[in-house]
């Protein structure tokens, strides 16, 4: 399996320009996780999905963000308007549920946003 | 303790030395506890997960111990190696969640040739 494959490895745009995170999970992953990582805060977890459903959005910043995820195999994060404190390293990550034992995350490369 | 905690923030050690590090994190509602290491310009690689008060795992020179009774975990490096070098990480579960995981800041380990 290639990983948990994120695109694009870096995006660099303008203020008020929409941006779109991609994600392709492990499959057989059935958890799905978007993190943002900035120095200050660290990684924090912005939304997860099972089975393709959103279960938890309640670190999803503000409206300007947005996730879909309309397969098993794919997932996208949305920012529209970005904003230069929008920046940061966003990271998917996926996980199996099945499992009895509980069960580490596989995490992409990262995507390193950057708004200027 | 209401968030995942790590302790220190960095290190800096010479290659040769031992040493350690401890993430806390609330006690009530625990599930399970994950450790990661993270190198500059990689994604996060997963080393442990521990579920048991008393808890001990080993790969290669990394070993970790697991306290949840009073909420701590210790991550040890035998004979640091500058390959070492790295963030290492600790989640939790969220309570109630066997899914969704806490991270602490990380420490950031520094090992000198």
């Amino acid at each position: 399996d290639a990983g948990v494959i994120q695109s694009p490895r870096h995006e660099v745009t303008e203020m008020g320009q929409e941006v779109t995170l991609r994600c392709k999970p492990i499959s057989g992953h059935d958890y799905l996780f978007w993190y943002r990582q900035t120095m200050m805060r660290g990684l924090e977890l912005l939304i997860y999905f099972n089975n393709n459903v959103p279960i938890d959005d309640s670190g999803m910043p503000e409206d300007r963000f947005s996730a879909k995820m309309p397969n098993a195999s794919f997932s996208t994060l949305k920012i529209q308007p970005s904003e230069p404190r929008d920046s940061a390293v966003y990271f998917c990550a996926s996980s199996y549920g099945g499992s009895r034992t509980p069960y580490g995350y596989t995490f992409g490369s990262g995507t390193r946003l950057t708004v200027v | 303790i209401l968030n995942v905690e790590q302790s220190p923030q960095s290190l800096h050690v010479q290659e040769g030395d031992s040493t350690n590090f401890t993430c806390s994190f609330p006690s009530s509602n625990f599930y399970a506890l994950h450790w990661y290491r993270w190198e500059t310009a990689k994604s996060p690689e997963a080393l442990f997960v521990m579920t048991l008060n008393g808890d001990e795992k080993k790969k290669g020179r990394i070993s970790a111990t697991l306290n949840t009774k009073e909420g701590y975990s210790y991550l040890y490096i035998k004979g640091s190696q500058p390959e070492d070098s790295a963030t290492y990480l600790c989640a939790r579960n969220s309570g109630g969640s066997n899914y969704k995981l806490t991270f602490g800041k990380g420490t950031l380990l520094t090992v000198n040739p």
